[in-house]
C-alpha cells in the first residue's frame, strides 16, 4: 500500500519568506510526527499529533514554527520568516495506535 | 528531563566484525524501538521491545532490553557492507507519551 509521502520534496526559499510543508500519513494512522534532521545529525522532534488530543508541540524551537493536522489525517508544517539555521531535512512519520514508526522521505529545505 | 544517551557516536570495523550500539536512559521505559537509516535515506522500523530482559533476533541483529527497563542494545555479527548507516534507538517513557529518538550510532564499515 502507499506509505507516507511528503512534499515537497525539496524546497529552496530566501530568508524571510514563508514555506509550508506538507505530509500525508497512511490512511488510518493516528498519530503523526514531525522531525527536523541537520546534515549528519539526529531526529530533532518538533511535535506530535495523537488522534483528536491537543498536539505535543514541546520541540517548536520557536514561535515562527506552526503546524495543524486536518481531520486527522494530512499535516502541515509552516515556517514564517525561514531563517537560514531553518535549513534542514524535515521528516514526518505516521504510525497505527502510537506504535512503529512509518516515515515519509522528507523534504529537504534550503534557505538562502 | 528525559534524557537519551545513544553511545558510540560513531563506530568504524572491519567487515566481518561484530558491532553494538547502546541506548541509556535515566527513566524506566514503557518500551523502546530501534530503526536504521541508510545514508540519503529516512529512518526505517527494525524492532519494538517491551518486556523486562526481552531479547529478539533477526538474522545478524541482536536487540536486548534490560532487566530494569532503563537500557538497551542492538548487536550485529559479523558486519557486511549492507549494514552501513545509523542506528536510532527511540525510546517512550509512558503509554500516554511521545517517542523520543537517542543522538544514533553511525556505522562505517571497512571491505
Amino acid at each position: 500500500g502507499a506509505g507516507v509521502s511528503q512534499s515537497p520534496s525539496n524546497k529552496v526559499t530566501e530568508k524571510g519568506k514563508d514555506v509550508e510543508l506538507r505530509c500525508d500519513p497512511i490512511s488510518g494512522h493516528t498519530a503523526l510526527y514531525w522531525y527536523r534532521q541537520s546534515l549528519g545529525q539526529g531526529l530533532e522532534f518538533l511535535i506530535y499529533f495523537q488522534g483528536n488530543s491537543a498536539p505535543d508541540k514541546s520541540g517548536l524551537p520557536s514561535d515562527r514554527f506552526s503546524a495543524e493536522r486536518t481531520g486527522g489525517s494530512v499535516s502541515t508544517l509552516t515556517i514564517q520568516r525561514t531563517q537560514q539555521e531553518d535549513s534542514a531535512v524535515y521528516l514526518c512519520a505516521s504510525s497505527p495506535q502510537d506504535n512503529e514508526q512509518y516515515f515519509g522521505p522528507g523534504t529537504r529545505l534550503t534557505v538562502t | 528531563g528525559q534524557q537519551v544517551m545513544q553511545i558510540p557516536q560513531y563506530q568504524h570495523v572491519q567487515e566481518g566484525e561484530d558491532f553494538t550500539t547502546y541506548c541509556n536512559s535515566s527513566t524506566t521505559l514503557s518500551n523502546i524501538q530501534w530503526y536504521k537509516q541508510r545514508p540519503g535515506g529516512h529512518p526505517v522500523f527494525l524492532i519494538q521491545l517491551v518486556k523486562s530482559g526481552e531479547v529478539k533476533k533477526q538474522k545478524r541483529l541482536t536487540f536486548q532490553f534490560g532487566e530494569a527497563k532503563k537500557n538497551s542494545s542492538l548487536h550485529i555479527t559479523a558486519t557486511q557492507t549492507t549494514d552501513v548507516g545509523t542506528y536510532f534507538c527511540a525510546e517512550r517513557y509512558s503509554s500516554a507519551s511521545k517517542i523520543i529518538f537517542g543522538s544514533g550510532t553511525r556505522l562505517s564499515i571497512r571491505p
